[in-house]
């Protein structure tokens, strides 16, 4: 069974830090690793990785994906209260059209100003 | 451009009732997937819908179904409701079947069972 562990489970940093978080996956037959951002309740999509694309920057947002390790980080620098969120991150198998998403429970990231 | 939509966005139902939940994928996705996310926890897959056919089922008792209409919406049912049913039901469309199809997520709908 495909399982995700996320770490930490919650982080407090103040304005201006920055933060790493980290996923761990195990999948069969992996296709791809997903980063979402949940603040109220649609997780809204942040990054796609693959064995072909396995770096990803937006603004202050970065990930790597490390097949080797089977794990991931999400940095976030010089965070702001908006980035304060729910951060989950989710593994799909490469089993042709099953396109199930396996979650890991999050990393609660809450930003003080 | 109209995202993922979902309705109801709340609901009450007792224990024993059925609920049936709904959504319409974004415009040109035929892939629908449901997942449940519990409290605390990341959402876990129910189902995946594409073409109307059911592509994928996750570890749910039969109490739960769905299916998919022409228009490509979906209905989620939910029959014989118990207390731990209580969840956000969250829907994501994406293109289909095919490689690195990123799903987009409805708003979801927060079912209460009393």
């Amino acid at each position: 069974e495909d399982k995700v562990v996320q770490s930490p489970l919650s982080l407090v940093v103040h304005e201006g830090d920055t933060v790493t978080l980290n996923c761990s996956y195990e999948v069969t037959n992996f296709r791809s690793l997903l980063w979402y951002k949940q603040e109220k309740k649609a997780p809204t999509f942040l990054f796609m990785l693959t064995s072909s694309g396995i770096e990803k920057k937006s603004g202050r947002l970065s990930s790597i994906l490390d097949k080797k390790e089977l794990s991931s980080i999400l940095n976030i620098t010089a965070t702001q209260t908006g980035d304060s969120a729910i951060y989950l991150c989710a593994v799909e198998p490469s089993n042709f059209g099953n396109e199930k998403l396996t979650f890991g429970t999050g990393t609660r990231l809450t930003i003080i100003p | 451009d109209a995202g993922v939509t979902q309705s109801p966005t709340h609901l009450i139902k007792t224990r024993g009732q059925h609920v049936t939940l709904r959504c319409s994928p974004i415009s040109g996705h035929k892939s629908v997937s449901w997942y449940q996310q519990v409290l605390g926890q990341g959402p876990q897959f129910i189902f995946q819908y594409y073409e109307k056919e059911e592509r994928g089922r996750g570890n749910f008792p039969d109490r739960f179904s769905a299916r998919q209409f022409p228009n490509y919406s979906s209905e989620l049912n939910v029959n014989a409701l118990l207390l731990g049913d209580s969840a956000l039901y969250l829907c994501a469309s994406s293109l289909g079947w095919g490689h690195y199809n990123e799903q987009f997520f409805g708003p979801g709908t927060r079912l209460t069972v009393l």
